[in-house]
C-alpha cells in the first residue's frame, strides 16, 4: 500500500487560516481526496481530485497537490470547522486500491 | 432524501460470522459502485472492499487482509448492499460504513454500524 502522512494535530484561531498537509512519495502524480469527520459522525467528502469541492462545501476550503505534498487549506476558520481531516488516494494497478491517512485533528482555539 | 443506512452490527466472539446490510435511497442505486470502509475505535479509515455496478460486471475487490473472509454483494431490486463477514478476529472490531464510490473517492457515506469482536 501507499503511505500517507499527516500531522496529528493543527491548532488555529478563529478567522485565521489552517493548513493541513498530506505527504506521500510523489503524491503530486496522484489525485488526492479529502474528508471531514466531526466527533461521533461519519466522514464527509470535502474535496476531490485535489481541488474540487462537492456541492455545499464553502469556498473557504481549498486544495492543492504538488511534489510530495498535498495541502488542504481552510480560510477564515470557524468554530464549526473543528474536526478530523483525512486525505485519501487511489492506487492504480495495485492490490490495495485505496489508502487513507490517519488524519489531522483541527482544533479551533 | 439521499442516504445510506447500515444495520446488522453487534457483539460476537472470535471466529463468528455476521452480515451487515446497507439500505440506500434517493439516488440510482443500480448504477452505483458501492463500498465498505471501516474505522477501528480511535483509529483511521480502512477500505474493506467494493462492488461495481451490474452493468459494469458487478465484480468485487478486496484488500488482502479481508480476502477469503469477507464477501460483498448487492441486491439492486432492494437497493441494498451487504457485507458478509466470516472468521472474524478481534482486530475486525470497528465501525463499518457503506459508501458510494465514484470510483476513485468515497462520496456518500452512511452513519455506520459498530461491530465488536471479543471473547
Amino acid at each position: 500500500s501507499y503511505v500517507l502522512t499527516q500531522p496529528p494535530s493543527v491548532s488555529v484561531a478563529p478567522g485565521k487560516t489552517a493548513t493541513i498537509t498530506c505527504e506521500g512519495n510523489n503524491i503530486g502524480s496522484k489525485s488526492v481526496h479529502w474528508y471531514q469527520q466531526k466527533p461521533g459522525q461519519a466522514p464527509k467528502l470535502l474535496m476531490y481530485y485535489n481541488r474540487d469541492r462537492p456541492s455545499g462545501i464553502p469556498e473557504r476550503f481549498s486544495g492543492s497537490n504538488s511534489g510530495n505534498t498535498a495541502t488542504l487549506t481552510i480560510s477564515s476558520v470557524e468554530a464549526g470547522d473543528e474536526a478530523d481531516y483525512i486525505c485519501q488516494v487511489w492506487n492504480y494497478g495495485e492490490d490495495h486500491l485505496y489508502d487513507f491517512a490517519t488524519g489531522t485533528k483541527v482544533t479551533v482555539l | 432524501e439521499v442516504q445510506m443506512v447500515e444495520s446488522g452490527g453487534g457483539l460476537l466472539k472470535p471466529g463468528g460470522s455476521l452480515r451487515l446490510s446497507c439500505a440506500a435511497s434517493g439516488f440510482p442505486f443500480s448504477g452505483a459502485y458501492l463500498s465498505w470502509v471501516r474505522q477501528p475505535p480511535g483509529k483511521g479509515l480502512e477500505w474493506v472492499g467494493h462492488i461495481k455496478s451490474q452493468i459494469d460486471g458487478g465484480t468485487t475487490h478486496y484488500p488482502a487482509f479481508v480476502k477469503d473472509r469477507f464477501l460483498i454483494s448487492r441486491d439492486d431490486s432492494k437497493n441494498t448492499l451487504y457485507l458478509q463477514m466470516n472468521s472474524l478476529k478481534t482486530e475486525d472490531t470497528a465501525v463499518y460504513y457503506c459508501t458510494t464510490l465514484s470510483p476513485y473517492y468515497f462520496d456518500l457515506w452512511g452513519r455506520g454500524t459498530l461491530v465488536t469482536v471479543s471473547s
